[in-house]
């Protein structure tokens, strides 16, 4: 069974610019979250996803940040316009259910010049 | 806001030794708690975890135990190995089920 799939693996780009992350869940896997992790530090949570309803995103920067889960599969992160200060890296996570242990994706490493 | 104390930041511990991480959580109401491991460009993997219904859990060489009315959790490694080294988190749900992370315990084992 393939894990969780995240793309890019790597990412950079100059400040101002927009960038997008995507992340494919393990099937069945009805709740999805998407992390920051920054250098050694643990991971905080941006968002998490029931399905298609975002029920939590009260870290998520909003200003510049958005995310979506049209169809309660996939989901895309975006930033727009980039800062020097998301250089991180971005994890995405998903459960069978809240209660449930988390996987996690490789994550996207952003470099923001 | 809530939060996730972990210490050590680093530890160094020789093979064959044990090692102990420890943490503190700051919402009483936390009920779940699950430590991680991430090696060096890897994702976090879950290595085990505690219900605040059970005060000690061991699975091979690891154990994590749980004082609900200190709010602090350990993760004990015994008969440490080469492949153990890495970062280590734990964690906590708390109330509203977010999930807080600690800053994590970068593990070395010395040959």
């Amino acid at each position: 069974e393939a894990g969780v799939v995240q793309s890019p693996r790597y990412k950079i780009i100059e400040k101002k610019q927009p960038v997008a992350f995507w992340c494919n869940p393990i099937s069945g896997h009805n709740t999805l979250y998407w992390y920051l992790q920054n250098l050694g530090q643990g991971p905080e949570l941006l968002i998490r996803y029931e399905n298609e309803e975002a029920v939590d995103d009260s870290q998520l920067p909003k200003d510049r940040f958005s995310a979506e889960r049209l169809k309660g599969v996939d989901s895309t992160l975006k930033i727009q316009p980039a800062e020097l200060g998301d250089s991180a890296v971005y994890l995405c996570a998903s459960s069978l259910g809240l209660f449930n242990e988390q996987f996690f994706g490789p994550g996207t490493r952003l470099t923001v010049l | 806001g809530e939060n996730v104390e972990q210490h050590p930041s680093t530890l160094s511990v020789q093979e064959g030794d044990s090692a102990v991480i420890k943490c503190t959580y700051s919402d009483s109401a936390s009920n779940y708690f699950p430590w991680y491991k991430q090696e060096l460009g890897k994702r976090p993997q879950l290595i085990i975890d505690i219900r605040s219904n059970v005060g000690e859990k061991k699975d091979q060489r690891i154990a994590v135990t749980l004082n609900k009315t200190a709010k602090h959790f350990s993760l004990h490694i015994t008969e440490t190995q080469p492949e153990d080294s890495a970062v280590y988190f734990c964690a906590a749900r708390e109330k509203d089920d977010k999930i807080i992370f600690g800053k994590g315990t970068r593990l070395h084992i010395l040959p």
